[in-house]
C-alpha cells in the first residue's frame, strides 16, 4: 500500500530564512497532495495542496512542488516569521483516493 | 473555525469505562474521519464514513467503533478504555470521498486515569 515519508522530523531555522520539508510517496497512483499545518493545541489547517497535474503552486510565502517521476514533493517557506512555528503533515491519496499521512515535521523558527 | 464541530471538548474518564465522541460535519460535507494524536505523535487514522456507511478502515482497535447517523452526525464509541488510550481525538469532515479538502474539528481531549 502507499507509504509517505517526511523529513526531517525536526526543522529549527531563523527567523527570515527559508524552510524546506519534504515527502516521499510510493503508489505512482496518487493524485492529490495536501499540506497541512498544526499548531500547538490547535486542529489541522490545510495550507497548500496540489494536484498530479501541475508541477507548482505558490501562494504567498508558501510553495509546494511535485516531482511525479521521483515522487517527492517538498513544502517551501520563505521569510520565516515566528507564526510559521507549528507542525507541518504532509499526505498523498493512495489507489483508494483515501489520504495516507506523513509523520510530521516540527519547525522551529529562532529569533 | 472550521465549521465541524465536536463534543465535548475535555473528557476525563478511569480505565475500564466507556466514553461516546461526537462530530458535526460542516454544512454538505458527506464524509467524515476520525483520527486519534497521542501527545506529540502524528495523525492516526481511525475510520471514514461516508453518507452513513463505512467507507474505510485504518488503525482502529476493536473496542473502539463509529457510526454515521442520517442526518450525517458521527459517534465514535471507545469502550474498555486503557491509560494508552489518553489522546486528541479528531474528527474531519469532506464534501466527497477522496482528493477532497478535509477540514477538521477542534478536537476532543481524553484522558484516562
Amino acid at each position: 500500500g502507499e507509504n509517505v515519508e517526511q523529513h526531517p522530523s525536526t526543522l529549527s531555522v531563523q527567523e527570515g530564512d527559508s524552510a524546506v520539508i519534504k515527502c516521499t510517496y510510493s503508489d505512482s497512483a496518487s493524485n492529490y497532495f495536501p499540506w497541512y499545518k498544526q499548531e500547538l493545541g490547535k486542529r489541522p489547517q490545510l495550507i497548500i495542496d496540489i494536484r498530479s497535474n501541475v508541477g507548482e503552486k505558490k501562494d504567498q510565502r508558501i510553495a509546494v512542488t511535485l516531482n511525479k517521476t521521483a515522487k517527492h514533493f517538498s513544502l517551501h517557506i520563505t521569510e520565516t516569521q515566528p507564526e510559521d512555528s507549528a507542525v507541518y503533515f504532509c499526505a498523498a491519496t493512495d489507489s483508494n483516493y483515501q489520504l495516507i499521512w506523513g509523520a510530521g515535521t516540527k519547525l522551529i523558527i529562532k529569533p | 473555525d472550521s465549521g465541524v464541530t465536536q463534543t465535548p471538548k475535555h473528557l476525563i474518564t478511569a480505565t475500564g469505562q466507556r466514553v461516546t465522541l461526537r462530530c458535526s460535519p460542516r454544512s454538505g460535507d458527506l464524509s467524515v474521519y476520525w483520527y486519534q494524536q497521542s501527545l506529540d505523535q502524528g495523525l492516526q487514522f481511525l475510520i471514514q464514513y461516508y453518507n452513513g456507511e463505512e467507507r474505510a478502515k485504518g488503525n482502529i482497535l476493536e473496542r473502539f467503533s463509529a457510526q454515521q447517523f442520517p442526518d450525517l452526525h458521527s459517534e465514535l464509541n471507545l469502550s474498555s478504555l486503557e491509560l494508552g488510550d489518553s489522546a486528541l481525538y479528531f474528527c474531519a469532515s469532506s464534501l466527497g470521498t477522496s482528493g477532497n479538502i478535509q477540514y477538521f474539528g477542534a478536537g476532543t481531549r481524553l484522558s484516562v486515569l
